[in-house]
């Protein structure tokens, strides 16, 4: 079981540059998200999804937009990156109850330059 | 609107003193609570939940409904605790959207 994968684990980009981060999960779980983590901020979460087809907006989801096409992939889309989306993005899934908690992924590293 | 606070952005300890980690929720409803830990780069782990009442790694967390308060408590800091703290609630009814504090970055000294 490989539970939560993020890829890729670290990508530069530079300013303007499209890019999409893929979450796939191996649990079954209904319940997909998105999290940027930053310095003082704690984790903000952009985007999520409570079942295949479907997404919603989290707290800070401008310049992002998702899909989740596959009840096991959620992707993270960047059309047009800004140094301010420098961050570390973390998915995580859960199966919609509270006993199992919410599995992150480890995590993907982006600097805009 | 739900919300969780953690009042301490940083926490110093030496070994073997007693830890206590701070968190604060505001929510109408019964709240599901957890704490997460992550350590240096690495992905967050669930420590504990508040429904299961159970103890990790000598960590224990109580739900206060009176103070809104789900603190994280260990008697004796080991240096392997040092790490990011994360606080979370998920709200009942079926929301399974969490928010997570700000975190508390725990350091313990040898």
């Amino acid at each position: 079981n490989a539970g939560v994968t993020q890829t890729p684990k670290f990508r530069v980009l530079k300013t303007g540059q499209s890019m999409t981060l893929l979450c796939a999960q191996d649990m079954n779980h209904e319940y997909m998200y998105w999290y940027r983590q930053d310095p003082g901020m704690g984790l903000r979460l952009i985007h999520y999804s409570v079942g295949e087809g479907t997404t919603a907006k989290g707290e800070v989801p401008d310049g992002y937009n998702v899909s989740r096409l596959k009840k096991q992939n959620f992707l993270l889309g960047l059309e047009s990156a800004a140094p301010s989306q420098t961050s570390v993005y973390f998915c995580a899934s859960s199966n919609g109850g509270t006993l199992g908690g919410y599995t992150f992924g480890s995590g993907t590293r982006l600097t805009v330059v | 609107a739900q919300r969780v606070t953690q009042p301490e952005k940083l926490l110093s300890v030496f070994k073997g003193a007693p830890v206590e980690l701070k968190c604060n929720y505001s929510y109408s409803g019964s709240p599901e609570l957890f704490w997460y830990v992550q350590y240096s780069r690495q992905r967050l782990q669930l420590l504990l939940r508040h429904i299961s009442r159970e103890s990790i790694k000598g960590f224990t967390a109580d739900l206060n409904k009176g103070e809104t308060s789900f603190h994280l408590k260990k008697p004796f800091a080991q240096e392997e605790d040092s790490a990011m703290y994360y606080c979370a609630l998920s709200g009942s009814g079926g929301s399974y959207i969490p928010t997570f504090g700000r975190g508390t970055s725990l350091i313990v000294h040898p």
